[in-house]
């Protein structure tokens, strides 16, 4: 089965403190690619990053990180020293063979100045 | 950058009538997708189309359908709206279909409520 877990509904935590958002997937196809978005109160999803399968490589983007992990399939977002701006409702998606797309169903993160 | 555009960001409408939500894209995309939106349950698929005239159920199309008579209009339909389908609803498009490694660009979503 094709299927992303994100376990945290919703994560609160105070301006500046470090936090990770979980993903675990499940899929049966030897290449697929992994995304994260982030959705901001105002609706529109906003593509963050795509890894593929073959790249267990760890990207870092400004406070931004992703730690892809094969073994556990699990590619998990940390974002370094948060910042208001970074509430928003986040989703992990998994792509593979075909053109659908399966989202997990979101952590909403909520920055506490 | 890619823009998705959809018609309304609300729309408020009576049980039974006929509702369509309009998405236009503008970067030539072959696919393109409908998602509710519902707290607890994150994205769930409706239809996609990865061609002009071709459309494949997604997970939840039933009281649905779409039209794709051109590549860059994609149109979600609800034959009788009913109060169960007030919901947000977003619509997305991608390249190269049959590949699901390219990232979707996604519309700003419109907030229906069915009364």
């Amino acid at each position: 089965a094709q299927k992303v877990t994100q376990a945290q509904t919703e994560i609160s935590v105070v301006e500046k403190e470090d936090v990770t958002l979980d993903c675990v997937y499940e899929t049966r196809d030897t290449t697929y690619y992994l995304f994260w978005y982030k959705q901001p109160p105002s609706g529109e999803l906003v593509f963050l990053i795509r890894r593929n399968s073959f790249d267990e490589q760890n990207e870092i983007s400004g406070r931004y990180s992703w730690n892809f992990q094969k073994s556990t399939s699990s590619f998990n977002f940390t974002i370094t020293a948060s910042q208001v701006v970074d509430s928003a409702v986040y989703f992990c998606a998994l792509g593979g063979s075909g053109n659908q797309f399966y989202f997990g169903t979101g952590t909403s993160l909520t920055v506490i100045p | 950058d890619v823009k998705v555009t959809q018609s309304s960001r609300y729309l408020v409408k009576r049980t039974g009538e006929k509702v369509f939500l309009e998405c236009v894209q503008d970067m030539d995309h072959e696919n393109m997708f409908w998602y509710r939106q519902d707290p607890g349950l994150g994205l769930r698929l409706i239809y996609f189309s990865y061609d002009v005239k071709m459309k494949e159920k997604g997970d939840i199309p039933e009281g649905y359908s779409v039209s794709r008579e051109k590549k860059e209009r994609f149109s979600l339909i609800l034959e009788s709206a009913s109060t169960n389908q007030t919901s947000m609803y977003l619509c997305a498009s991608s390249s190269h279909p049959g590949q699901g490694n390219q990232p979707q660009h996604f519309g700003d979503g419109t907030r229906l409520s069915i009364l």
